[in-house]
């Protein structure tokens, strides 16, 4: 079967730095996504590899490791608005979109 | 119009009722998707239309259909709701590059 793994629920401290690991088991990889989804809210669009290596975007940064079926999302300087949930996403051999359950975000000042 | 946008916001309907909830987009994308969103669930697909025409089935169908007579529009109807689809509906569409996908603000069904 298909899987996404990532944790449920992670806290930080505002201004730190957290990673939030995905690890995944699909039938083919064709990319991984992240997205950020505000409670209440639709989810939207953070990043996308296809490639192993870090993509970085501001505060944002994105690593994939496809022989380790492995992601993480690293956020930096971390704001308060930066509570949410955190979803991965891998398009398999279908190019259909397999989700995580995402990971709740809670951030202290 | 910009991007995508879904009505009704928020409905409580009965069990055994017809309901449609409606999806348009702007971005000429021609991929869209239906997706349900519970609790301590990822999201699920229902339905897609890879193009204006088509439309296949995703994860979890049953109970639900789509139609997709042209771009813009891809209609999601529960043709007898029962408590089970009670949930949060998010259409999304995408682009035909890395297929990214963009979501509409979602509709959020009580079935009674």
């Amino acid at each position: 079967g298909q899987n996404i793994d990532q944790p449920t629920e992670m806290t930080a401290t505002e201004g730190a730095i957290v990673q939030i690991n995905c690890t995944y088991q699909t039938s083919g990889f064709n990319g991984l996504f992240w997205y950020q989804q505000h409670a209440g809210e639709a989810p939207t669009f953070l990043s996308y590899n296809v490639l192993d290596g870090l993509e970085e975007k501001g505060r944002f940064s994105s690593f994939l490791s496809r022989s380790k079926g492995y992601s993480y999302l690293l956020l930096k300087e971390l704001q308060m608005k930066d509570s949410a949930s955190y979803l991965c996403a891998v398009k398999d051999s279908n190019y259909q979109l397999i989700w995580g359950a995402g990971t709740k975000l809670i951030i202290k000042p | 119009i910009a991007g995508i946008t879904q009505a009704p916001t928020s409905q409580i309907l009965a069990a055994g009722r017809r309901m449609t909830l409606r999806c348009t987009q702007d971005m000429r994308h021609n991929a869209m998707y239906w997706y349900r969103q519970d609790l301590g669930l990822g999201l699920r697909l229902i339905h897609y239309s890879n193009t204006a025409g088509t439309t296949g089935k995703g994860e979890v169908p049953d109970g639900y259909s789509v139609s997709r007579a042209n771009t813009d529009d891809f209609p999601l109807t529960l043709a007898s709701a029962v408590p089970s689809q009670t949930s949060v509906y998010f259409c999304a569409s995408s682009d035909g590059e890395s297929d990214t996908q963009y979501f509409g603000p979602g509709t959020r069904l009580t079935v009674l």
